[in-house]
């Protein structure tokens, strides 16, 4: 059984970098079958996707968001990571990882993470 | 590209059907087969229930089910249990993903 584990610090000082780990268990990040996704819930609303990573290291972003992400891969630590830079009170939110079959849907997802942005 | 619409909220008795709607464009919904459904409940992570318009993963009951008509998908529950009270949010791929504002549903 694949499981999911977000990690990381859950305040964060606004024009400061969020960072986030997410760590898989259960099965091989370097599975190529998959890719591996982080998604946000701002507090009492809906989710957006972020971006994701291949295990090779390729990386698709939201448009909205590409200029502030970084997501990397330790496939020899069998983790992805995240970095949201410039980070405002409108970042704030639950952050998910999840497993995502490439183009198709997302069927495992971590726990998720609160990350509130506020000095 | 802008979140897929779905209806707020919509609610059911139990044994009652209801469906869902989550529109979208040609770009996502209508030029797509992976529309994906996904069950929330409070405080906890998205759960997968429908793929590719209507696929059921394995463990989820044929209560569930999933259509598409054009840039519209459907998620219908029939047989309306207490359990299946939860926010419901649609997802198509669109070179990226999108997803719906998100659908709570009430079971009366």
């Amino acid at each position: 059984q694949v499981q999911l584990q977000e990690s990381g610090p859950g305040l964060v000082k606004p024009s400061q970098t969020l960072s986030l780990t997410c760590t898989v268990s259960g099965g091989s990040i370097s599975s190529g079958d998959y890719y591996w996704s982080w998604i946000r819930q701002p507090p009492g609303k809906g989710l957006e996707w972020i971006g994701y990573i291949y295990y090779s290291g390729s990386t698709y972003y939201n448009p909205s968001l590409k200029s502030r992400v970084t997501i990397s891969v330790d496939t020899s630590k069998n983790q992805f990571s995240l970095k949201l830079s410039s980070v405002t009170a409108a970042d704030t939110a639950v952050y998910y990882c999840a497993r995502e079959l490439g183009g198709d849907y997302f069927d495992y997802w971590g726990q998720g993470t609160l990350v509130t942005v506020s000095s | 590209q802008s979140a897929l619409t779905q209806p707020r909220s919509v609610s059911g008795s139990p044994g009652q059907s209801v469906t869902i709607s989550c529109t979208g464009t040609s770009s996502d919904v209508g030029g797509y087969n992976y529309v994906s459904w996904y069950q929330q409940h409070p405080g906890k992570a998205p759960k997968l229930m429908i793929y590719d318009v209507s696929k059921r993963p394995s463990g989820v009951p044929d209560r569930f089910s999933g259509s598409k008509s054009g840039n519209t998908a459907s998620l219908t529950i029939s047989g309306l249990q207490a359990e299946d009270e939860a926010d419901y949010y649609c997802c198509s791929y669109a070179g990226s993903w999108v997803f719906g504002g998100g659908t709570k549903l009430t079971v009366l």
